[in-house]
């Protein structure tokens, strides 16, 4: 198993620009979440998804869109970027969403708006 | 929305000493969990805590959920190099959107050999 794989892992963007991180996982997880990671801070959700077809706003979603149409796939779309969105990006899937003990996260994509 | 604190920022430590660090919360939660994160890195699961009063290890890790359901603490026995890191506390409601997860902003671990 691969687990959680993230693509990009850098990127630099101009303002207004946009762009898709990729997300793919293979252990067949129903829920799967983006959360971004500004410097000294901890990871807050941006959007999440409990199965295909099934998206959510999490607690920071303005400026992005997602969608789901497989289990595997859960890419997040930057339409147009702004600096405000220079952050460590990470995406992570679970079975279910009590069972965090098989939580996984990828290795983040580190995007920066100029 | 729910926040939640995490201190201390920052510990600079020596090789074989404790570590002591928490995270309370205005609100109660279902699930506290600690994680650690090495730079360049996700951040990896070490502890998840299900019930109120539960003291959990992971090797030289302890961890505990707090009675109140509003705090919880990590502790790491005669640390080493490898220790170093931010680690991170997270708490969890389950059902609908408040099952996701809250995260502190972390403590940065250092430990001098």
């Amino acid at each position: 198993n691969a687990g959680v794989t993230q693509t990009p892992k850098f990127r630099i963007l101009k303002i207004g620009q946009s762009m898709t991180l990729q997300c793919a996982q293979d252990m067949n997880h129903n829920y799967m979440y983006w959360y971004r990671q500004d410097p000294g801070m901890g990871l807050k959700l941006i959007y999440y998804s409990v199965g295909a077809g099934i998206t959510d706003k999490g607690e920071v979603p303005n400026g992005y869109n997602v969608s789901r149409s497989t289990t595997e796939d859960f890419p997040l779309r930057l339409e147009l970027a702004a600096p405000s969105q220079t952050s460590v990006y990470f995406c992570a899937s679970t079975p279910r969403q009590d069972w965090l003990r098989e939580q996984f996260f990828g290795p983040g994509t580190r995007l920066t708006v100029l | 929305g729910q926040q939640l604190n995490q201190s201390p920022q920052s510990m600079f430590i020596q090789e074989g000493e404790d570590v002591s660090m928490n995270c309370t919360s205005s609100s109660i939660f279902n699930t506290w969990l600690w994680y650690k994160q090495d730079p360049g890195e996700g951040p990896v699961l070490l502890i998840a805590l299900y019930k109120a009063g539960e003291l959990t290890s992971n090797g030289r890790l302890t961890a505990q959920f707090g009675i109140t359901r509003k705090d919880s603490f990590l502790n790491i026995s005669a640390s080493i190099p490898s220790d170093v890191g931010i680690y991170f506390c997270a708490g969890q409601n389950y059902g609908g959107s408040q099952g996701n997860l809250i995260f502190g902003k972390g403590t940065k671990l250092s430990v001098k050999p």
